[in-house]
């Protein structure tokens, strides 16, 4: 069965300073691997996704995340923080043995920006 | 870009009565759509798969008899938690997966959630 593990339910960073929030995965075929944002009483939005190809996935708001099979590791990171990056993070998992489409998210990972 | 509605974003009802709540694709058709719940600073766990024209698929440990599922159209799914009580209280997000404009059928979009308050 897939499952996904975020180190770390909060992590605090500086304004200006590099995010990086992990995302270890276990998936018995090739996953589909996604990282989702919420801001409160919100829903998720899709910041970026993996499904073949280039390892390196670049997507929204300047988050980028690399694609490690050999660590089974999908980890997410930004170059410099804002304030607006506040709010909770998803990473998530799908593959072919749920049927194709079902989802499954980690714990989530709060993001704290200090000024 | 694809849309998911949820009707409504909030509810409060009293306990023992039923609510139900619309999950609607807008510009696109589902045959499958997911219904999640979120605990307080949780993360969104997964109660079913609703599949249009078919009976809805529950995770285990979900009570189906208690979370009512119907996916009558392809556009609409509804949730429908019956003689609620207060631990029914939570946020209910649905999703329905991406199937055109080249982003795969694996990507979901997701309803704005629905807040539940049992009093």
């Amino acid at each position: 069965a897939q499952s996904v593990t975020q180190l770390g339910s909060h992590v605090s960073v500086s304004e200006g300073a590099l995010v990086l929030l992990r995302c270890n995965y276990s998936s018995s075929v090739p996953p589909y691997l996604f990282w989702y944002v919420q801001y409160p009483n919100q829903g998720l939005q899709l910041l970026l996704k993996y499904t073949t190809g280039a390892t390196l996935v670049k997507g929204i708001n300047g988050f980028e995340a690399e694609f490690k099979k050999s660590e089974t590791s999908f980890h997410l990171t930004k170059p410099s923080a804002h304030m607006s990056d506040a709010a909770e993070y998803f990473c998530a998992v799908s593959d072919l043995s749920t049927g194709g489409f079902k989802t499954i998210f980690g714990a989530g990972t709060r993001l704290f920006v200090k000024a | 870009g694809a849309v998911v509605s949820q009707h409504p974003s909030r509810v409060i009802c009293k306990s023992g009565t039923s609510v139900k709540i619309e999950c609607r694709s807008l510009d696109f058709q589902a045959t499958t759509m997911f219904w999640y719940r979120q605990f307080p600073k949780k993360s969104l766990m997964l109660m079913a798969t609703s599949n249009e024209g078919s009976k809805a698929t529950y995770e285990q440990g979900v009570e189906k008899d208690k979370f009512l599922i119907n996916h009558a159209s392809l556009t609409l799914s509804t949730l429908t938690v019956t003689s609620a009580h207060p631990e029914d209280s939570s946020f209910y997000i649905c999703s329905a997966p991406g199937l055109a404009g080249g982003r795969g059928p694996y990507e979901q979009y997701f309803g704005p959630g629905t807040r539940l308050t049992v009093t």
